[in-house]
């Protein structure tokens, strides 16, 4: 079974960057999408974008394209998020999380959702 | 981005009590639509994905329907364990989108 284990907690400076990993462990990584999520203080979930480690693709949300860059290490199974130009409406936990797809025997689709979550990781961005 | 919108975005309610959230999306999404649990401190925990499928391990009281816009996640008998916010999330297009959430309080 797959295992995500996020870094610890950071305080950044307004206008600086955090770089959040996502290691990964008891899986294939090369074979897995992986997701960044965040939620502010009090606040819903927030999709940010997406890796697929065997290709180095990458979608981002448009609310953060130009601002978040989502890496992976193969060589260590690790995938990272950094996010750049911080404010203080970037304070949130950042959750990594990966994407799972469910196929008909037909080979059609069923489903894809979030399935292994990462612990989180709290960001607070202050002066 | 395809935009969901839940409803209501609170509700209470009592143990044993069935109770309903509805999720529309900003256009046609097929079945692409799971359902999530999250509780104050702890990452979201996937309940139904495919609009109605359950995931392995979620206790039958869950259910999902809906298909194309409207979606409704319903339980049925709460348990106190239920009282959580949940989230709908579209999987239809690779850009993911979240519902705003509904807070399930003890009445």
């Amino acid at each position: 079974q797959v295992q995500l284990v996020q870094s610890g907690a950071e305080v950044k400076k307004p206008g600086s960057s955090v770089k959040v990993s996502c290691k990964a462990s008891g899986g294939t990584f090369s074979s897995y999408t992986i997701s960044w999520v965040r939620q502010a203080p009090g606040q819903g979930l927030e999709w940010m974008g997406r890796i697929i480690p065997m290709d180095d693709i990458t979608n981002y949300a448009q609310k953060f394209q130009g601002r978040v860059t989502i890496t992976a290490d193969k060589s260590t199974t690790t995938a990272y998020m950094e996010l750049s130009s911080l404010t203080s409406e970037d304070t949130a936990v950042y959750y990594c999380a990966t994407i799972k797809t469910i196929f008909y025997r037909t080979g059609d689709r069923l489903g894809e959702f979030l399935d292994i979550w990462g612990q989180g990781t709290m960001v607070t961005v202050s002066s | 981005d395809i935009q969901m919108t839940q409803s209501p975005s609170s509700l209470s309610a009592s143990v044993g009590d069935r109770v309903t959230i509805t999720c529309r999306a900003g256009q046609s999404i097929s079945n692409s639509l799971n359902w999530y649990q999250q509780t104050p401190g702890k990452a979201p925990k996937l309940l139904i994905f495919a609009a109605s499928s359950l995931q392995s391990g979620v206790p039958s009281r869950f259910s999902g329907s809906g298909s194309g816009t409207d979606f409704t996640l319903t339980i049925s008998g709460l348990q106190p364990e239920d009282f959580a916010t949940y989230y709908c999330q579209q999987s239809y297009s690779f850009m993911y989108s979240f519902g705003q959430g509904t807070k399930l309080e003890i009445k």
